[in-house]
């Protein structure tokens, strides 16, 4: 079952804007990714934090992580119109289960130019 | 590197017939490969967890005689959707855990295969 929640679902902004994506989670966890996905495409790997880690960056993008809390943000500053896409978080738990995967619900980011 | 296919990338099919789906890592191995399935608008559902030369692990609700997974080899890994019905067609997304990165769980996942069951 899907463990991760986003917020917002859905998130219009300007170019040039910063975009800042919320995940929360219930378990705990070894790390959590972040991927983007275009429509109708496969999902594509951006970043991953530890849970030891509490930020990261990568380019324009920012995550953080609050292992207390049980969530994640992503900032992707300085916004472009090819950064319209669906972001979502995913948690991998302690290493018995696997390696796998929860998904969180999504958010999906419209940058206008 | 660590490229991952999936073919077909779109299937039409009626509804009684199956459906085979392959997921391939190109340029790395993986013992460990994951099917996804994600409806429209929503996020990826894990289904199962293939690994080489074992048993699938189904998650629960999925339905392991209705999609029959196979892992016979360290790049290859296959989802049969037995006996389609409308409600199967969906979007079906692969990963693949590459080797030599065991201990860090990445993952790099295919384009997808689209389904739809008339």
């Amino acid at each position: 079952s899907q463990q991760g929640e986003e917020d917002p679902q859905a998130l219009s902004i300007q170019e040039g804007e910063n975009a800042t994506m919320n995940c929360s989670y219930k378990t705990s966890i070894n790390n959590l990714q972040w991927y983007r996905q275009n429509s109708g495409r496969g999902l594509v790997h951006l970043i991953l934090i530890r849970s030891n880690e509490r930020e990261k960056h990568s380019g324009r993008l920012r995550v953080t992580l609050d292992t207390s809390k049980k969530s994640s943000s992503l900032l992707i500053t300085a916004s472009r119109a090819a950064d319209t896409a669906s972001y979502f978080c995913a948690t991998s738990m302690i290493y018995n289960q696997g390696g796998k995967l929860i998904f969180g619900q999504g958010t999906e980011l419209s940058v206008k130019p | 590197g660590a490229v991952v296919s999936q073919h077909p990338s779109r299937v039409i099919c009626k509804s009684g017939t199956s459906v085979k789906i392959e997921c391939r890592s190109l340029d790395f191995q993986a013992t460990t490969m994951f099917w996804y399935r994600q409806f429209p608008k929503q996020s990826l559902m894990l289904m199962a967890t293939s690994n080489e030369g074992s048993k699938a692990t189904y998650e629960q609700g999925v339905e392991k005689d209705k999609f029959l997974i196979n892992h016979a080899s360290l790049t290859l890994s296959t989802l049969t959707v037995t006996s389609a019905h409308p409600e199967d067609s969906s979007f079906y997304i692969c990963s693949a855990r590459p080797y030599r990165d065991r201990d860090t769980e990445t993952q790099y996942f295919g384009p997808g295969t689209r389904l739809l069951v008339l």
